[in-house]
């Protein structure tokens, strides 16, 4: 159907609350990517998930920061103890083998 | 881990001319070179790829280059336009068949009337 779907668009929070951010991929994908892109910069690869492979978590800044994903289907990305350098677009993508990755529209997390 | 590093980060041309972005990668394993553009505000979005059996593919006014024995790939984009302005990024993956993709920092292209 249709593309990456990731909710909620924005999400304002304040300082220490926990925040969950959601992706549904699309249907098929095996590969999800987590991305965070803070303002005027890069993609930041946070953590990659294969089918039912153990997630590549790599990339994550912190353990405030975790994932999962249950098979195919959709991933969360939680911060724990939100601080105000998280503040970022989170983006998700999804990927069927080694075709294009398709990016979501982004959560814009703002932490005050 | 693999890294990616693209230049230049910023590029500002004139209407009409070309504009070249360069990347490197540090696995020389990686066999997926996919580039994005990310206009203000946008998701990013494919614009070519190039997988690690071709050197070069060309889509109308984009080309992409592959030099496997420096690791380095191009995006060249020929008589620029306006609309060509946006931020575009390099990246790698596939090594060893594993589908990681590892963005560059970016290169904010600025194409003037």
């Amino acid at each position: 159907g249709a593309g990456v779907s990731q909710s909620p668009s924005n999400k304002v929070t304040e300082k220490g609350k926990d925040v969950e951010l959601r992706c549904d991929p699309i249907s098929g994908h095996t590969a999800l990517y987590w991305y965070r892109q803070r303002l005027g910069q890069g993609l930041e690869f946070l953590i990659y998930f294969q089918g039912n492979s153990a997630p590549d978590k790599s990339g994550l800044p912190s353990d405030r920061f975790s994932a999962e994903r249950t098979g195919e289907s959709v991933s969360t990305l939680t911060i724990q103890r939100t601080q105000q350098e998280d503040s970022a677009v989170y983006l998700c993508a999804s990927r069927r083998g080694f075709a294009e990755a398709f990016f979501g529209q982004g959560t814009r997390l703002t932490v005050v | 881990g693999e890294n990616v590093e693209q230049h230049p980060s910023t590029l500002s041309v004139q209407e009409g001319d070309s504009a070249v972005i360069k990347c490197t990668y540090s696995d020389s394993a990686s066999n997926y070179f996919p580039w994005y553009k990310q206009e203000l505000g946008k998701r990013p979005q494919l614009i070519i790829d190039i997988r690690s059996n071709v050197g070069e593919k060309k889509d109308q006014r984009i080309a992409v280059t592959l030099n496997k024995t420096a690791k380095h790939f191009s995006l060249h984009i020929t008589e620029t336009q306006p609309e060509d302005s946006a931020v575009y990024f390099c990246a790698g993956g596939g090594s060893g068949g594993y589908n990681k993709l590892i963005f560059g920092a970016g290169t904010r292209l600025a194409v003037h009337p």
